[in-house]
């Protein structure tokens, strides 16, 4: 069966230091990663795509697949990056499955 | 370019009822996929709409159903309300099954 797992609902970090959030998924095909967020009133939208390697708002996630993992990491935290975050899944059957969400605060 | 759009934003009904939420899709998507999220839960896929079809179903019963329009348009419905049906319930549209899926705000469901 497919699945992700957020180990942590709530991460609070200082500005300025680094922030990991964590995603471990569940999958015996070829995965396709995401990272989705959502800002206060604001919409799900996505972050990042593990394929396109690109770097959005500093934040980079590398998928490693002998761990299952798709950590989203970023050096620096800014107060404006506490949002809800979401690792999600994409299996050949184009469906999205969603871990439970981390909320990241980052405090002044 | 408004987005996803779906209607309406808030819903109450009560325990037993029928219920039908709309999307319609960013301009030039055609697959639309509806999302069910509970509170404190990521999102939970119910089904996708390709070509007016239903192509992929998440573990949900049949009491949820949908459709969709030549329009690209889609509406889900919910027969039998139960308790647990209380949710956001979010509309994502993408350019073909395979692409980036952009989501809407929800339609709130609320059952008494």
């Amino acid at each position: 069966a497919q699945r992700v797992t957020q180990p942590e609902k709530l991460l609070s970090v200082f500005k300025g230091a680094p922030v990991e959030l964590k995603c471990n998924y569940s999958y015996s095909g070829s995965p396709e990663l995401f990272w989705y967020v959502q800002y206060s009133r604001q919409r799900l939208q996505l972050l990042l795509r593990h394929i396109s390697r690109e770097s959005i708002k500093g934040f980079t996630a590398d998928l490693n697949k002998g761990e299952t993992s798709f950590h989203l990491k970023k050096p620096f935290a800014q107060e404006e990056d506490s949002a809800m975050y979401y690792c999600a899944l994409r299996t050949g059957a184009q469906k999205l499955v969603f871990g439970q969400g981390t909320r990241l605060t980052i405090n002044p | 370019d408004a987005g996803v759009t779906q209607s309406p934003t808030h819903l109450i009904k009560t325990r037993g009822q029928q219920v039908t939420l709309r999307c319609s899709p960013k301009s030039g998507h055609d697959t639309v996929s509806w999302y069910q999220q509970a509170l404190g839960q990521g999102p939970q896929f119910i089904f996708q709409y390709y070509e007016e079809e239903e192509r992929q179903r998440g573990n949900f019963p049949d009491r949820f159903s949908g459709h969709q329009f030549p329009n690209y348009s889609s509406e889900l419905n919910v027969n039998a309300l139960l308790l647990g049906d209380s949710a956001l319930y979010l509309c994502a549209s993408s350019l073909a099954p395979d692409y980036g899926y952009t989501f809407g705000s929800g339609t709130r469901l609320t059952v008494v």
